[in-house]
């Protein structure tokens, strides 16, 4: 199946400070990818829609500004955490689906564990 | 609004015994229901989806627009299923994006 991949899977970083977060299709391209957060013993909730050379779609709640996501490219997202603060510590997981397929399955990547001190 | 319920956090049962894992929705249109599985230190992935209407490693799913549930079954839980699922709901009506329950840990015990 098609592969969705993140890095880091893991970054730990000082409060203050930005961290990005990329979202790559490996195998297929994705017109649209989506970000989600997930808090321990959680379900994954819907972040932002992530559209390829146009902006993102935040959802209700979610700081555009503190979460700037960017999608340059067919098999690129990325998500920037902006002046990082402990509260933004959480899970963060994106999907994509494969633009070319009709079945539209979203696959999903590995997530990225966000540690603010 | 569109929304995922699963009102149990945690099931356990032997191995070889039936499981059943409770999903309600509610959505207002026609909706695609999901379930995707997390197996530990794995990726979330694809389960089954209603519109295939298939059993995969021996899991059905059967959608009740009626009681608007879509619950997963089945019949000799084994214990590699023991994993976190989640039932998700999509829709065009809420631009295909992917609405997650808050999941059912599943524990399989031998």
């Amino acid at each position: 199946g098609a592969v969705v991949s993140q890095h880091p899977s893991r970054v730990i970083c000082k409060s203050g400070t930005s961290v990005k977060i990329e979202c790559r299709s490996l195998d297929f391209q994705a017109t649209t990818m989506f970000w989600y957060r997930q808090f321990p013993k959680q379900s994954l909730m819907l972040m932002a829609t992530s559209n390829e050379g146009s902006k993102a779609t935040y959802e209700q709640g979610v700081e555009k500004d503190k979460f700037l996501i960017n999608h340059a490219s067919l098999t690129l997202s990325t998500l920037t955490v902006t002046s990082a603060h402990p509260e933004d510590s959480s899970f963060y997981i994106c999907s994509a689906r494969d633009a070319g397929v009709a079945t539209g399955e979203l696959f999903f990547g590995e997530g990225s564990r966000l540690t603010v001190l | 609004a569109q929304r995922v319920t699963q009102p149990e956090k945690l099931l356990s049962v032997f191995k070889g015994a039936p499981v059943e894992l409770k999903c309600n929705y509610s959505y207002s249109g026609s909706p695609e229901l999901f379930w995707y599985v997390q197996y530990s230190r794995q990726r979330l992935q694809l389960l089954l989806r209603h519109i295939s209407r298939e059993s995969i490693k021996g899991f059905t799913a059967d959608l009740n627009k009626g009681e608007t549930s879509f619950h997963l079954k089945k019949p000799f839980a084994q214990e590699e299923d023991s994993a976190m699922y989640y039932c998700a709901l999509s829709g065009l009506a809420a631009g295909n994006k992917l609405t997650f329950g808050g999941g059912t840990r599943v524990l399989v015990k031998p």
